[in-house]
């Protein structure tokens, strides 16, 4: 089973579509949680952290569900500029990161 | 404030030659991490310094693959005798304090390697 799984999508939604990603991690002793996205061909950028009791940052929420290790992102009113590849991170205590294979996302006009 | 910077962007190498990679993490971060992107994979850990310390290579290769952050000056990783299969971007990122489970790791724009 891999560390943290993805579905590898793509998605493509219309503009002002909302759309939500899921990803499930195997490590129960993870700690943090994140969510980066990544641009085609470019470094991963950290979107935002994800706490238990969920957060929310403009169009976006994340979500963490503890019991089910399972986190999710929900976009709002989908813009051309978030088509990218939405990535899951997880990590343990001082270890370094682990990424997810990434979900694709095309936002279509 | 300069981010986490990379170089070469675009290296060309090949069969046999040594790839050499800089890193120069931002301004106040003494922890560099390494990480492997294969083409249409998610990034993969290498290994992770501080200054003048390796503290975890359990993600490096048990061959040909090197890396050091010295006192002075960037972080290198070294592939040496390069082949097809070490094609990929190779991205670096730091962070200002030791690990912890909150320290947000900052990537530098990466290498693409290509071997010929």
């Amino acid at each position: 089973r891999k560390e943290v799984e993805q579905d590898p999508g793509p998605f493509n939604v219309p503009e002002g579509a909302t759309v939500a990603f899921n990803c499930t991690y195997s490590n129960s002793a993870s700690q943090s949680f994140f969510w980066y996205r990544q641009d085609c061909r470019k470094e991963p950028k950290l979107l935002m952290s994800v706490y238990s009791s969920g957060n929310e940052d403009g169009r976006f929420t994340a979500q963490l569900n503890r019991a089910s290790q399972y986190i999710s992102l929900l976009i709002r009113d989908s813009k051309l500029s978030d088509s990218a590849t939405y990535l899951c991170v997880v990590k343990v205590g001082g270890t370094p990161l682990v990424f997810g294979k990434g979900t694709r996302l095309s936002v279509i006009a | 404030n300069a981010g986490v910077m990379q170089n070469p962007r675009h290296l060309v190498r090949r069969r046999g030659q040594e790839a050499r990679l800089r890193c120069s993490p931002m301004k106040g971060h003494s922890h560099v991490y390494w990480y492997r992107q294969l083409p249409e994979e998610g990034l993969k850990f290498m290994v992770y310094l501080q200054k003048e310390n390796i503290i975890d290579e359990s993600g490096m290769p048990k061959e040909r693959f090197s890396a050091e952050f010295p006192k002075e000056g960037p972080s290198i990783l070294r592939i040496q005798q390069v082949v097809r299969g070490d094609s990929a971007a190779y991205f670096c990122a730091s962070s200002p304090r030791a690990g912890g489970s909150t320290d947000t790791q900052y990537f530098g724009p990466g290498t693409r390697l290509t071997v010929l």
